[in-house]
Parts: C-alpha cells; structure tokens; sequence
C-alpha cells in the first residue's frame, strides 16, 4: 500500500519540551510538506523539502525545525521556542504535481 | 498578493441541492488550481483541479468554474449529499510548487 503515514496520531507535551514529529512516505516523492492547521485558518506551510539534504523554511518556521536525510522521511520537531504549538499537523509529499497527505498528528500542549 | 480568499466561511445545503464556494486570487502567475475536500480528523484529499488555459473542469457531481480574468474560480457540488458534509478548501500554487491555501468552507448538507 503506497501512502504517507505520521505518529503519533495524539501527541501530548508538556510545556518547554520539545517533540517530533513522524512523517514516511513511500509514494517516491522528491518534495515533502509540514502544514500546521488551526481552526478557521487552513493550512498553513511550516517547511518543505524539495529534494534530499534541503529544506526551506514556509510562512511560519519560526519555533519548528526539520531534516531530511532520507527521501522517504521528513520528521518535525516542534521546540519550546514555538508560543502556541497546541494545533493539528499535516504532512504532505509531491512528485511534480497532486499533494498527497497524511493523516495528521494532533499535538496538544499541556 | 499570496493570498486565496475563500468564501462562505460555513455553508449549509439540503440534500439534493446546489453547493457553491468561491475563491479569488491576487497574484497572476498562479498556474494550478486544486480542491481539497477534508472530513473532521483526517488529511485533506485532492477532490479535483484545473488549470488557467479552460473555464470549467467537471468530474462526476464536482465541477470548477474558472474565471482568469475576474481571478476567481469556484466549487460547485450538484446533487449534494449529506456524505459531502466536509470542509473544502481551494488552493492556488506556481507551477505545481508549493500550494496556497484558503481558510477553508465547511459544508453541511441538511437530510
């Protein structure tokens, strides 16, 4: 089965901790995407990846870092630098065209 | 000018109706045009997209209409099913790169 998986589904942190974030996929995707999405906001894109070893910051990177090392995999740590990280994570990937998501991981902050 | 406005914010529909969500656009080098359609808990699903070089894209009860000069594009939904209760968001990007998004309609279709 091709697709994008991310765990946990729930995520609980204590205040000043920092967690990531797991983001696979096997689709052979070059680019790979980390959207936050809060109520009555939409997406909004926190990094992306389009190949291999590179990574730009989105609209909100402040407070978040990624890697990718691997072309299957995109992890975000979410920092205590990041204000309000209580909010539901995407992760998506792209070869050229469709994005393809996952099924989210809902942090909430304690 | 990165921005995709997206209207109404909620809407409601009986079953069997019309469901119409708008958006527009400022910056003219946008290329790609998608639909997501998102039910409560789960990843947002490419519904259907179009491209600025035809006015309307139809597949099955989804339909986008397009207008390039006006800088607007829509989501109608006939037929629509209470299965259709989502939120849908529209999406604009340059050359397949990465996507803006709107703030997202949710829909609610009444039995």
């Amino acid at each position: 089965d091709g697709g994008i998986t991310q765990s946990p589904k729930y995520l609980f942190r204590k205040e000043g901790q920092n967690v990531t974030l797991s983001c696979e996929q096997n689709l052979n995707h070059d680019a790979m995407y980390w959207y936050r999405q809060d109520p009555g906001q939409g997406l909004r894109l926190i990094y992306y990846s389009q190949i291999v070893n590179d990574f730009q910051k989105g609209d909100i990177a402040e407070g978040y870092s990624v890697s990718r090392e691997k072309k299957e995999s995109f992890p975000l740590t979410v920092t205590s630098a990041q204000k309000n990280p209580t909010a539901f994570y995407l992760c998506a990937s792209s070869r050229g065209g469709e994005q393809f998501f996952g099924p989210g991981t809902r942090l909430t902050v304690l | 000018q990165q921005q995709v406005k997206q209207s109404p914010q909620s809407l409601i529909v009986q079953k069997g109706g019309i469901s119409i969500i708008n958006c527009a656009y400022e910056n003219t080098a946008f290329d790609y045009f998608p639909w997501y359609q998102q039910f409560p808990g789960k990843g947002p699903a490419l519904l259907i997209a179009i491209r600025p070089d035809v006015s309307e894209k139809k597949e099955g009860r989804f339909t986008i209409s397009f207008n390039k000069s006006a800088k607007q594009f829509s989501l109608h939904i006939m037929d629509s099913q209470p299965g259709d209760s989502a939120t849908y968001f529209c999406a604009a990007s340059i050359s397949f790169q990465k996507l803006v998004f709107g703030t997202g309609t949710r829909l609610l279709v009444s039995p």
